[in-house]
């Protein structure tokens, strides 16, 4: 039962231009997201959150939209850079301590 | 920076066997999570850990695996008799609360059970 769906497992950008992964969800009662960065042989590196009260949140080149009425949620990084290059995995949570992962997205960025 | 700590970074265990996988979370840090990641899965939730209980589990976690936080730093994970399915990355993850602070994950353990 994936309640999280990244469809998209890869995506690759030229450097400087715009990345954008997506994320869905399908339980109406997820109420914060969480968006991480996954390098080779690491852990998962938290990057930004957003909670259901918002539709937006900015933290320099990132920036995370949540559409709840689509249950959906982006990640938008500008200037995509060759260091972003990495797996990025969505996650979302009802309030309680369990956090629901995506699949990921391995992104490439070429310079 | 503060960071999550695991060890060892790679174990192989005979199928049957008992294995502890160990982590430090941040020191100042009051909830302790194992998730995991079997290769070409998605991550996966085990068990959250606060005030020296579980709070919560998941059906992957059932009686062969248990969590302990023998000491003030340390915070373990134990497979009584592993099985070749529980392969898998381990990440441990520690936060200051809940919902909105995210998590500090570890580097990760790589079990293989042979």
């Amino acid at each position: 039962d994936q309640q999280v769906k990244q469809n998209s497992p890869s995506l690759s950008v030229q450097e400087g231009r715009i990345s954008i992964l997506n994320c869905d969800y399908t339980n109406s009662m997820f109420d914060y997201f969480l968006w991480y960065k996954k390098y080779p042989a690491e852990g998962p590196t938290f990057l930004i959150s957003i909670s259901s009260i918002k539709d937006k949140n900015e933290d320099g080149r990132f920036t995370v939209f949540l559409n709840k009425s689509a249950k959906h949620l982006s990640l938008h990084i500008v200037p995509s850079q060759p260091g972003d290059s990495a797996v990025y995995f969505c996650a979302a949570s009802d309030a309680g301590n369990q956090f629901y992962f995506g699949t990921g997205t391995s992104l490439t960025v070429i310079p | 920076e503060p960071e999550v700590t695991q060890t060892p970074s790679h174990q192989v265990t005979q199928m049957g066997q008992e294995v502890i996988l160990r982590c430090v979370p941040i020191s100042n840090h009051l909830y302790f999570y194992w998730y995991r990641q079997i290769l070409g899965q998605k991550v996966e939730f085990l068990v959250s850990f606060y005030n020296n209980e579980i709070s919560e589990k998941s059906e992957i976690f059932d009686d062969q695996f248990s969590v302990e936080r023998p000491d003030g730093s340390n915070f373990t994970l134990k497979i009584r008799s592993t099985k070749l399915e529980d392969s898998a990355m381990y990440f441990c993850a520690s936060s200051a609360g809940q919902g909105i602070y995210g998590y500090t994950f570890g580097s990760g353990t790589r079990l293989t059970v042979v």
